[in-house]
């Protein structure tokens, strides 16, 4: 079935690095458009990175812009977040997402993670 | 960035009754907006696309209205399923933003 999982989270020192993976299965992942979201706790949602099907645009939300960089392998239908530089209000449970529509460059997200904590603490 | 703000924060209703949650857009953003329920310690879940396009497999009680900057869902008729939190989203901007959610509570 289609699925999402999320994989790379855990407790880690402010100014320390994190790569979060997300594995897709049960569809075509070199089509369609994939996005990061993260949940603070007892937050709402907040949009983090976006990268197109083919990998050749990205951008951004202005409070992780130059610290984190989204990446992802086709041939290994996987999607990376490396978060570097962390920072104590990064702390969130980090869901990946997928566009609904294939060679989209916007759409809703149809297809969610379970996510993965982070937690960024002394 | 495009603000979303949603009205109300919270929501206090009974099985059977009729919910309308308010999304406002800072900019235009077309009919580029979602909705999307979340239950707690749960991934959020598509609700409706494009302003009023139901997401497969989702009830007709759910339904969604607006372009520009202002929109609405509609539950016609609350369920108990339906006690959750619900966000809406514009993707108009490679820079999207969700609102800031409503959570619908048992009254």
């Amino acid at each position: 079935q289609v699925q999402l999982v999320e994989s790379g989270g855990g407790v880690v020192q402010p100014g320390r690095s994190l790569r979060l993976s997300c594995a897709a299965s049960g569809f075509t992942f070199s089509s369609y458009g994939m996005h990061w979201v993260r949940q603070a706790p007892g937050k709402g949602l907040e949009w983090v990175a976006v990268i197109w099907y083919d990998g050749s645009n990205k951008y951004y939300a202005d409070s992780v812009k130059g610290r984190f960089t989204i990446s992802r392998d086709n041939s290994k239908n996987t999607l990376y977040l490396q978060m570097n530089s962390l920072r104590v209000e990064d702390t969130a449970v980090y869901y990946c997402a997928r566009e609904a529509q294939i060679y989209g460059d916007r759409d809703a997200f149809d297809i969610w993670g379970q996510g993965t904590m982070v937690t960024v603490s002394s | 960035d495009i603000q979303m703000t949603q009205s109300p924060s919270t929501l206090s209703a009974s099985v059977g009754d009729r919910v309308t949650i308010t999304c406002r857009a800072s900019h235009s953003i077309s009919s580029w907006l979602a909705w999307y329920q979340q239950k707690p310690g749960k991934a959020p879940k598509l609700l409706i696309y494009k302003a009023s396009s139901l997401e497969s497999g989702v009830p007709s009680r759910f339904s969604g209205s607006g372009s520009g900057t202002e929109f609405t869902l509609t539950i016609s008729s609350l369920q108990p399923d339906d006690f959750a939190t619900y966000y809406c989203q514009q993707y108009s901007s490679y820079s999207q933003t969700f609102g800031q959610g409503t959570k619908v509570e048992i009254k």
